[in-house]
């Protein structure tokens, strides 16, 4: 069965430096990949959206790149602050899904002062 | 403005009741959502409406019935209510279904069973 992997529950980071969050997967062939962040006690919030022929993407300080070699997606912030602190979910979603968006765990990010 | 709005943001409930969770959308989109969110933070998705017809329904207990009265709103009626059903439900909505859209997600109702 299709299973999607974030590199580790929690991530804490200082302020200031780029936090890589990495999103692996198996059994699944997408065709694009989402990533949303969530903050506690709220529903998830779309960052941004990488398809399969693109390497990365980029948004502000937000860097997303996407390797179907690999079965993985990184996601950076640059320039970290602590309002970056949150959950960070990766969803594959593929064509002619009807928007049926597979779920990773997520990552929960602390960026300290 | 509120685009995706769920009520009741808390439900707390005995074993065996029944109870709904309503959802509404004012962002004018086709498609709207029903996930769940159970304890280790897995976000599940249940059912999916496109213009009030169903046209996801994941493996769910059919205790777990949606409903769709205009494309704007998505209900979630939950019968029988077990200890297991507690989880945050969330509801969210998307332009069109399936493609790339984003989905835009509600607040999400707390469901606690006792």
């Amino acid at each position: 069965s299709q299973k999607i992997e974030q590199n580790s529950e929690a991530l804490n980071i200082q302020e200031g430096k780029t936090a890589t969050l990495t999103c692996n997967y198996t059994n699944y062939s997408p065709a694009y990949l989402q990533w949303y962040r969530q903050d506690p006690g709220r529903g998830p919030v779309f960052l941004l959206l990488i398809r399969e022929n693109e390497k990365e993407k980029r948004k502000e300080r937000l860097k997303v790149t996407f390797d179907t070699t690999l079965k993985q997606s990184l996601f950076h912030i640059t320039a970290s602050q602590p309002a970056d602190s949150a959950t960070y979910l990766c969803a594959l979603g593929r064509w002619g899904s009807q928007g049926n968006l597979i779920f990773g765990k997520g990552t929960k990010l602390s960026v300290k002062p | 403005d509120t685009a995706v709005s769920q009520t009741p943001k808390y439900l707390v409930t005995q074993m065996g009741n029944d109870k709904s969770i309503k959802c509404e959308q004012n962002l004018g989109h086709d498609t709207m959502y029903w996930y769940k969110q159970d304890s280790k933070k897995f976000l599940k998705i249940m059912f999916s409406y496109n213009n009030k017809e169903l046209i996801i329904n994941e493996t769910v207990p059919n205790r777990f019935s949606p409903k769709s009265p205009d494309k704007a709103h998505l209900n979630l009626h939950i019968n029988s209510l077990e200890l297991g059903d507690s989880a945050v439900y969330f509801c969210a909505s998307s332009r069109k279904a399936g493609g790339t859209d984003t989905q835009y997600f509600g607040p999400g109702t707390r469901l606690t069973v006792l």
